[in-house]
């Protein structure tokens, strides 16, 4: 099965908005609320910031919001800051025998 | 605090098997089921299973069945991955991390990532 499509790159200056998108299948993405968005700083694990679609892990900064709408869930970073610039996944519960997919990463740059 | 610590890095030939272990601590292991994600150098994530600590039930990634086998050991709070057969492109960094739950999706601590390199 695929990765879920999300863009190559975004970028934004800081203080301003930015959304990351990320489209799967009905398969997946579409048919269940169970997507995740993850920041990944080079040479570090990974880190999750939204699971269930909308809801943030204690501790994560109420600047990163996620939501869905059909096959596509979108992650939003609000006040952009210069230490979001990362790379970004979104992953999903997927019906198919591969059972959880991952997006082919978004880097973010701060301008 | 919670944390989840890796084995380190490891070099094989093609054809050869590799077994990364992931020690957990700061939790009540069989709580969590644990995933196994790999990221090819330069790439994205790849899933490739989970394993329920309380059952020893697993799921693989049908990409991998065959070739990978998630265990644990109950008694160190230590869950291991093994893969076999290896050829050059599972190069990559092999991490484990631990699930919200037993939900089999989303995870909330990775460990800090194996490298293993396969080449000749």
């Amino acid at each position: 099965q695929s990765a879920l499509t999300q863009p190559a790159s975004v970028s934004g200056s800081p203080g301003q908005s930015i959304t990351i998108s990320c489209t799967g299948a009905s398969s997946d993405v579409g048919g269940y609320d169970y997507v995740s968005w993850y920041q990944q700083h080079p040479g570090k694990a990974p880190k999750l910031l939204i699971y269930d679609v909308s809801d943030r892990p204690s501790g994560v900064s109420n600047r990163f919001s996620g939501s869905k709408s059909g096959n596509t869930a979108s992650l939003t970073i609000s006040g952009l800051q210069a230490e979001d610039e990362s790379d970004y996944y979104c992953s999903s519960y997927t019906i198919t025998s591969t059972h959880v997919i991952f997006g082919g990463g978004t880097k973010l740059t701060v301008l | 605090q919670v944390q989840l610590v890796q084995s380190g890095a490891e070099v094989r030939k093609p054809g050869a098997s590799v077994k990364v272990s992931c020690k957990a601590s700061g939790y009540t292991f069989t709580d969590n089921y644990i995933h196994w994600v790999r990221q090819a150098p330069g790439q994205g994530l790849e899933w490739m299973g989970w394993i329920n600590p309380n059952s020893g039930g697993t799921n693989y990634a049908q990409k991998f069945q065959g070739r990978v086998t998630v265990t644990r050991d109950t008694s160190i709070s230590t869950a291991y991955m093994e893969l076999s057969r290896l050829r050059s492109d599972d190069t990559a960094v092999y991490y484990c991390a631990r699930d919200l739950g037993e939900r089999g999706d989303a995870c909330d601590m990775w460990g800090q990532g194996t490298m293993v390199t396969v080449s000749p």
